[in-house]
């Protein structure tokens, strides 16, 4: 099946830092790229969708001047967190769309960044 | 997209057959039935997804009521390894428009040996 990676799996950051995500797709090309946290004892929440080459639309609530979306390539997201404090200390988590080969039915999920600001 | 409702927690012995329940009552016609796992610390895993007929896969089946009000999601045979939280989801499955997926709270499923 698809696989998507994610970089890094864990990262502990001082606070007032930034942290940058990756999310990629290794065996298809995404279209679509999402972006989920979670915390913990909680389900995931989507925080922002990606579209290759386009600006990412974030849901409600969502700060999108903190939380840096880049989707400039069909294999490559990322998410910036910028000026990381602990409450932005969670599991990030990414999915990917191929819209290509018709598997628009399934979404694949990276493994996830836990994200520790200090 | 159609709000679920699934019991915070289930238990199953291990080999026995594990029936999750889902009730979606207010879903629309065009509206697909998604399930999702997660174990813990990990990405979700897709499953399985139906609109009215009965699915079947590797991984389970899906059990879809005439009246696309509930669903079951069936592992026939539970491991140790099927412990995670299990996803329903409800959307609109369009090819190339939007896609995204809302999450309940899920079942925390716990196979015991």
């Amino acid at each position: 099946g698809a696989v998507v990676s994610q970089h890094p799996s864990w990262v502990i950051c001082k606070s007032g830092t930034s942290v940058k995500i990756e999310c990629r797709s290794l065996d298809f090309q995404a279209t679509t790229m999402f972006w989920y946290r979670q915390f913990p004892k909680q389900s995931l929440m989507l925080m922002a969708t990606s579209n290759e080459g386009s600006k990412a639309t974030y849901e409600q609530g969502v700060e999108k001047d903190k939380f840096l979306i880049n989707h400039a390539s069909l294999t490559l997201s990322t998410l910036t967190v910028t000026s990381a404090h602990p409450e932005d200390s969670s599991f990030y988590i990414c999915s990917a769309r191929d819209l290509a080969t018709g598997r628009f039915d399934e979404q694949y999920f990276g493994p996830g960044t836990r994200l520790t600001v200090t | 997209d159609a709000k679920t409702t699934q019991p915070p927690s289930m238990d199953c012995a291990e080999g026995r057959a594990a029936n999750l329940p889902c009730n979606h009552s207010t879903i629309s016609g065009n509206e697909y039935v998604y399930w999702y796992r997660q174990i813990h610390s990990q990405g979700p895993q897709y499953i399985i997804h139906g609109l009215k007929n009965n699915e079947t896969n590797e991984m389970a089946s899906l059990i879809i009521t005439e009246d696309r009000k509930s669903s079951t999601l069936i592992l026939p045979h539970a491991t140790l390894r099927d412990t995670a939280v299990y996803y329903c989801i409800v959307r609109v499955s369009i090819y190339n428009q939007g896609g995204k997926l809302i999450f309940g709270q899920g079942t925390e499923l716990s196979v015991k040996p």
